[in-house]
């Protein structure tokens, strides 16, 4: 199996500022056929299901802010939250779907400070 | 509007069996994979089984195979997913979830969750 690794996976900010949450695969993403990575990104609050935010490592789901940025190829993906609102804090997730079974990234939890 | 509502979670004992099922609508449901994946209370997520649209190509985690069966029926638009031999490391929320589109894609849309407790 894929093993996905996040970091950090607790993150302190003030609205306002920038964030940065890395998602390492164990292997690479990158499907040779269609030339993509196949990584996505969730955004999970309290009490909700998950949200997909961001697929192909970094194209915005339908409706999501553009001050999430995703970024990265291979094995190594970045989601950036640029000037993060009260309303972004929630548990983060990345997943591949490049193989069987689906991995997910044990999640970073977003928090004021 | 795409919506995923989950059913027949609860509290069962070790060893019993339990049956979730997933009523979708908002979309054509014959034409999406679909699977379930679940979380434990404070922890992350755990994809379980999957479904191709047509119960084609079904896969399950390492974890529950041999004891969950997941299966669907296109006619009510419902998803299932059988779970056997429960023991108390399958206590968790399980989400229903569709996959974007047919081929290599995402989780676009989740449900709300049902919560299974396998306790003693």
């Amino acid at each position: 199996d894929i093993v996905m690794t996040q970091s950090p996976s607790s993150l302190a900010v003030s609205a306002g500022e920038t964030v940065t949450i890395n998602c390492k695969s164990s292997q690479s993403l990158f499907g040779s056929v269609r030339q993509k990575n196949y990584l996505a990104w969730y955004q999970q609050k309290p009490g909700q299901s998950p949200k997909l935010l961001i697929y192909l490592a970094s194209t915005r789901e339908s409706g999501v802010p553009d001050r999430f940025i995703g970024s990265g190829s291979g094995t190594d993906f970045t989601l950036t939250i640029s000037s993060v609102q009260a309303e972004d804090l929630a548990n983060y997730y990345c997943q591949q779907y490049y193989d069987t079974p689906d991995t997910f990234g044990a999640g970073t939890k977003l928090e004021l400070k | 509007e795409v919506q995923l509502v989950e059913s027949g979670g609860g509290l069962v004992q070790p060893g019993r069996s339990l049956k979730l099922s997933c009523l979708a609508s908002g979309f054509t449901f014959s034409n999406y994979g679909m699977n379930w994946i679940r979380q434990a209370p404070g922890k992350g997520l755990e994809w379980v089984a999957s479904i191709s649209s047509s119960s084609s190509y079904i896969y399950y985690a390492d974890t529950v195979k041999g004891r969950f069966t997941i299966s669907r029926d296109n006619a009510k638009n419902t998803l299932y997913l059988q779970m056997t031999s429960l023991r108390s490391e399958d206590t968790a929320l399980y989400y229903c979830a569709r996959r974007a589109y047919p081929g290599i894609t995402p989780f676009d849309y989740w449900g709300q969750g049902v919560m299974v407790t396998v306790s003693s």
